[in-house]
């Protein structure tokens, strides 16, 4: 595609719901990044792959959080029994991967929101 | 402390005028340092990268960066109404798989 496609783009969950979110990265993309953000903030890393392989969830804030990209394109970022807190702006960014100058195409966001 | 920060404004300047954001960070060793705009309701844009000392020049903007006081800052010449958005500087932190680490934004409003 032309871009980095994200879906839904808006997401209302009751607390306690599971919710997946899925990313779509530029065609070829090695790199896949998903980052939070929370209003007024910058975004705040989640996780990274390079291909299929998850090379860093260090910035997933607990086990709830799960991402997945088995065949190393589109991607789910899923959340188990949503908190009030969860209540974010969910971006995915990819790279062509590679090089310190690699630039990142963000997507839109899903924006969660958990009543 | 926070590993990178900015100054989250509102920063307000005339139309024509030049806009200066700044960030600092706190990892000594970060080789890579990144400007993104993000509009309101909008995913964050790249506008300049850097990795070396001094200035790098790409039309109006201008990044700046001195790693000895380990700052690096966004200048934006004859700013336009168009360029009121959140400015996000971001790093790439020593050690880390690649992925960039945030300031919280600056706010800039350029006022007709």
């Amino acid at each position: 595609g032309a871009g980095v496609s994200q879906s839904p783009r808006y997401k209302v969950a009751k607390r306690g719901q599971d919710v997946a979110l899925r990313c779509d990265p530029i065609s070829g993309h090695v790199s896949l990044f998903w980052y939070q953000q929370a209003l007024g903030q910058g975004p705040e890393f989640l996780t990274y792959f390079q291909n299929e392989a998850q090379l860093d969830k260090s910035g997933l804030p607990s086990d709830r959080f799960f991402a997945e990209r088995p065949e190393g394109s589109v991607s789910t970022l899923k959340i188990q029994r949503t908190q009030q807190e969860d209540s974010a702006v969910y971006l995915c960014a990819s790279s062509l991967g590679g090089g310190k100058g690699e630039k990142l195409f963000f997507g839109s966001g899903t924006q969660l929101s958990v009543l | 402390q926070k590993e990178v920060e900015q100054n989250s404004g509102p920063l307000s300047v005339p139309e024509g005028a030049i806009a200066s954001l700044n960030c600092t960070y706190s990892d000594r060793g970060s080789q890579s340092f990144f400007w993104y705009r993000q509009y309101s309701g909008k995913s964050p844009e790249l506008i300049m990268f850097i990795y070396s000392n001094g200035d790098k020049e790409d039309g109006r903007f201008t990044a700046q960066l001195n790693k000895a006081s380990q700052y690096v800052s966004l200048l934006i010449r004859d700013s336009q109404p168009s360029d009121s958005a959140t400015y996000l500087c971001a790093v790439i932190v020593s050690g880390s798989a690649r992925q960039l680490t945030f300031g919280s934004g600056t706010q800039l409003t350029v006022l007709p």
